[in-house]
């Protein structure tokens, strides 16, 4: 069975600064991997995904991801961090396979500090 | 495009009572999901329908849980009781076809509390 790991449940930056939230993933077959941000009192939005093609996974708002199959990991990183970044991230894996579901990582928060 | 339409928003009632959910997919999206998120936790799986079929329902809990989608569209959640552990927010999504290809689109959700 697939899983993910988000290592840190909680991250602070400050404005400008290097954004890297770290997702570890379990498969025993190539996994599709997304990453996606929740906002306070709204559903999830998607930010990127990975489905084989391109390891370097560009998103939306700046945010990019780079499969690594080597070290199981999907970490989304962002260059400059900026206030409206504050939000829930989250790491979902699923198989390239119909019928199958999202599995979510328990979640990272990430903080901006001005 | 319209998106996924989740009511009510916010739900609050006391243990006991029963309560329903209500999620409009996108149009043409044959797949839907019900996930529960629990404060502080990643979402859930509770079901997936492809159409109006229930083909996943392993992690529904049964006995007070229950769940339709009429003609392939619309779908209801519904607990009966309710219990103090429900409270959570409940998530609809909807995809055409799998996840891998084409993602998911998520509602705002309904924040259930049981008091």
């Amino acid at each position: 069975a697939q899983s993910v790991t988000q290592l840190g449940s909680h991250v602070s930056v400050s404005e400008g600064a290097l954004v890297l939230l770290r997702c570890n993933y379990s498969s025993s077959v190539p996994p599709y991997l997304f990453w996606y941000v929740q906002y306070p009192n709204q559903g999830l939005q998607l930010l990127l995904k990975y489905t084989s093609a391109a390891t370097l996974v560009k998103g939306i708002n700046g945010f990019e991801a780079e499969f690594k199959k080597s070290e199981t990991s999907f970490h989304l990183t962002k260059p400059s961090a900026h206030m409206s970044d504050a939000a829930e991230y989250f790491c979902a894996v699923t198989l390239n396979q119909a019928g199958t579901a999202l599995i979510f990582g328990k979640g990272t928060t990430l903080s901006v500090s001005s | 495009e319209a998106g996924v339409v989740q009511s009510p928003r916010y739900k609050i009632i006391e243990k006991k009572q029963p309560v329903a959910f209500w999620c409009n997919p996108i149009s043409g999206h044959n797949t839907l999901y019900w996930y529960r998120q629990n404060l502080g936790q990643g979402p859930e799986l509770l079901i997936r329908y492809e159409n109006e079929e229930a083909v996943d329902d392993s992690q529904l809990p049964k006995d007070r849980f229950s769940a339709e989608r009429l003609k392939g569209v619309d779908s209801t959640l519904k607990i009966q009781p309710a219990e103090l552990g429900d409270s959570a927010v409940y998530l609809c999504a909807s995809s055409l076809g799998g996840a891998a290809n084409y993602g998911y689109t998520f509602g705002s959700g309904t924040r259930l509390t049981v008091v």
